[in-house]
């Protein structure tokens, strides 16, 4: 079954550091992997998806995320954290083929602190 | 037309009532998903409609719950005799099919609050 697994539920970094969120997807196929990002009471945001192209993969908001296949890793990076990125933040699978449901990790809420 | 739109943004009910909450996609949007998301989790795929088809339900979706695309555009999703643990964000999503893959877009929710 695929899935997708958060490491950290919480995360607190410094205004100006780097931001590190860590994805790891389980699937028998290659999948399609995706970072959305939840401010208090919206809906989610897409971030960034991988699609089977190229594996460094850049988004919005100056977030960028590398597919490493052989770690069956998605980690989310920004080299410079902002007050404004302190949210929670989901990665989430689809199979290949298929419906497109998506599988959701449980999340890694961001903290950014002066 | 500026995103999904979900109606209302939060109900509170009494155990054992039946609520219903709408979702408007967006216009052009032929797919259609609903989540559940509790606290401190992501969100739990409930049901999938293609057009008015509805083409996948998670073992999630009770007896209790019954979701609705008659035309192809907006949805409604049943919760019949509502229970404790139907409390939670539910979440409705939008996207366009293209070859390959499409993107989902989320709407801001209806939190559900059982009492």
């Amino acid at each position: 079954a695929q899935s997708a697994t958060q490491l950290g539920s919480h995360v607190s970094v410094s205004e100006g550091a780097l931001v590190l969120l860590r994805c790891n997807y389980s699937s028998s196929v290659p999948p399609y992997l995706f970072w959305y990002v939840q401010y208090p009471n919206q809906g989610l945001q897409l971030l960034l998806k991988y699609t089977s192209a190229a594996t460094l993969v850049k988004g919005i908001n100056g977030f960028e995320a590398e597919f490493k296949k052989s770690e069956t890793s998605f980690h989310l990076t920004k080299p410079s954290a902002h007050m404004s990125d302190a949210a929670e933040y989901f990665c989430a699978v689809r199979p290949s083929g298929g419906y497109n449901k998506l599988i959701f990790g449980a999340g890694t809420r961001l903290a950014v602190h002066p | 037309d500026t995103g999904v739109s979900q109606d209302p943004r939060h109900k509170i009910t009494k155990r054992g009532q039946n609520v219903t909450f709408r979702c408007d996609p967006i216009s052009e949007h032929n797919r259609l998903y609903w989540y559940r998301q509790t606290l401190g989790q992501g969100p739990e795929f409930l049901t999938y409609f293609q057009n008015e088809a509805q083409l996948e339900k998670s073992r999630l979706l009770s007896d209790r719950f019954s979701a609705e695309r008659p035309k192809g555009s907006f949805s409604t999703l049943e919760i019949q005799r509502t229970e404790q643990g139907d409390s939670a964000m539910y979440l409705c999503a939008s996207s366009l099919s293209l070859a390959g893959e499409d993107e989902q877009f989320f709407g801001p929710g209806t939190r559900l609050t059982v009492l």
